[in-house]
């Protein structure tokens, strides 16, 4: 079965730059899309078709999408970006989250 | 901006259905897919199926097909039933929005809702 492996955790100075990846068998071959998960809130989508950004998301996250791996990449990290960080692909018609990194700053 | 509303009993015990609905306000449920989402505690999010608002659904092979969504356009709600529940199936469970260009992604959610299954 299709599987997305992401790092259980990532640490990050403030204002640093924070990478978080995702991989998966020719994941670039589909599209990929990221959330951010904070306690008692419901998740939130930060990117979507590999590397477009919904309004309102700031433009310190980006993301690339190729080959096996997308890669989220948060520049300047803040203390309010710590959270758990989920990809999510779509692979013969089932959608797929990957088991979530926890990003601390 | 469209918002989401999941509710339900809360408590489900083993072996009974568990039936929640999201309602949905600031928009229509016509003309778009929604999704129902589950994370357990402490654990990732495992998507449960997709519907369309004419009621065509997919879902994911991996509930063995205890899931049943529909929908109300009447009410602009949405509803879930999850039979034979085990303590597996204790999670909050999210509905979502879903777009869909080539693939599906989610936004925005509900808050969710805990269902805890227990005797």
């Amino acid at each position: 079965s299709f599987e997305l492996t992401q790092p259980p955790s990532v640490s990050v100075s403030p204002g640093q730059t924070a990478s978080i990846s995702c991989s998966g068998d020719n994941l670039g071959a589909t599209y990929a899309s990221w959330y951010q998960l904070k306690p008692g809130q419901p998740p939130v989508l930060i990117i979507y078709q590999d590397t477009k950004r919904p309004s309102g998301i700031p433009e310190r996250f980006s993301a690339s999408n190729s080959a096996n791996i997308a890669t989220l990449t948060i520049s300047g990290t803040q203390a309010m970006d710590e959270g758990d960080y989920f990809c999510q692909a779509w692979h013969n018609r089932i959608v797929v989250f990957g088991g979530g990194t926890k990003l601390t700053v | 901006q469209v918002q989401l509303q999941e509710s339900g009993p809360g408590v489900v015990k083993p072996s009974e259905t568990l039936s929640l609905t999201c309602t949905v306000s600031g928009g229509s449920i016509s003309g778009h897919y929604w999704s129902w989402i589950r994370q357990p505690a402490g654990k990732g999010l495992e998507w449960i199926g997709r519907i369309y608002y004419t009621g065509n659904t997919i879902y994911n092979p991996s509930l063995k097909r205890r899931a049943t969504m529909s929908v109300d356009t009447s009410k602009n709600e949405l509803s879930l039933e999850l039979t034979s529940v085990t303590a597996a199936d204790t999670a909050v469970y999210f509905c979502a929005l879903t777009l869909v260009v080539a693939a599906p992604w989610f936004d925005p959610w509900g808050p969710g809702t805990l269902v805890t299954v227990s005797s």
